[in-house]
């Protein structure tokens, strides 16, 4: 099974700034990764595909970038709708389709 | 709309027994894997099952072989997941996900439901 390990667990981030999340995983994912965010209350909404895709109606501030084993999101100017929990998920080697722990985005 | 609505979530007793279903309405489900997904309160996303389009391939996380059961129904547009053998450890928010066509990575979500395993 695949680890997916995310960093770090909360990253506090004043709106404006610019945040980046990481995720690495246990062995090569190629391009495979997925990335989603979670709003208290709320189901988790697709953000990026393809390590780097954006999915439809996602602001183009959100960019994923990494193939292999390391990735990244960022999040250019953070709106205050941006401050969730973000997922990394893997769907290379299945099953399972991994998830990553999470990082929670905080305002500063 | 791409919509998926679930539904049967409540509180049981360990040992128990549960069916969870997801309606789809918006795309056609027939062409479309499907998975669920759960969330334990206060804790990350956990894959628990897929089924293809046609049912012909099924996978289970580990945590659930042996005492849950994917189906679907194409002609009710429906995606379901049978619970039996329920742990408190499997307290948690149930989600449906559809994958994106021809890929696996999960474009839309429910809003989920909520199965509560007490005594």
């Amino acid at each position: 099974e695949i680890v997916m390990t995310q960093s770090p667990a909360t990253l506090s981030v004043s709106p404006g700034e610019r945040a980046t999340l990481s995720c690495r995983a246990s062995q090569s994912v190629s391009s495979n990764l997925a990335w989603y965010q979670q709003k208290p209350g709320q189901a988790p909404r697709l953000l990026i595909y393809g390590a780097s895709t954006r999915a439809t109606g996602i602001p183009a501030r959100f960019s994923g970038s990494g193939s292999g084993t390391e990735f990244t999101l960022t999040i250019s100017s953070l709106q205050s709708e941006d401050f969730a929990v973000y997922y990394c998920q893997q769907y290379n080697n299945w099953p399972p389709n991994t998830f990553g722990q999470g990082t929670k985005l905080d305002i500063k | 709309e791409v919509q998926l609505v679930e539904s049967g979530g409540d509180l049981i007793q360990p040992g128990g027994s549960l069916r969870l279903s997801c309606a789809a309405s918006g795309f056609t489900f027939s062409s479309y894997s499907m998975n669920w997904v759960r969330q334990a309160p206060g804790k990350g996303l956990e894959w628990l099952s897929y089924i293809s389009s046609g049912s012909s391939t099924i996978y289970y996380a580990d945590s659930v072989k042996g005492r849950f059961t994917i189906s679907r129904d194409s002609a009710r547009n429906s995606l379901y997941l049978q619970m039996n053998s329920l742990r408190a450890e499997d307290t948690a928010v149930y989600y449906c996900a559809r994958d994106s066509y021809g890929d696996y990575y999960h474009d839309y979500w429910g809003q989920g439901t909520l199965v509560t395993v007490s005594s």
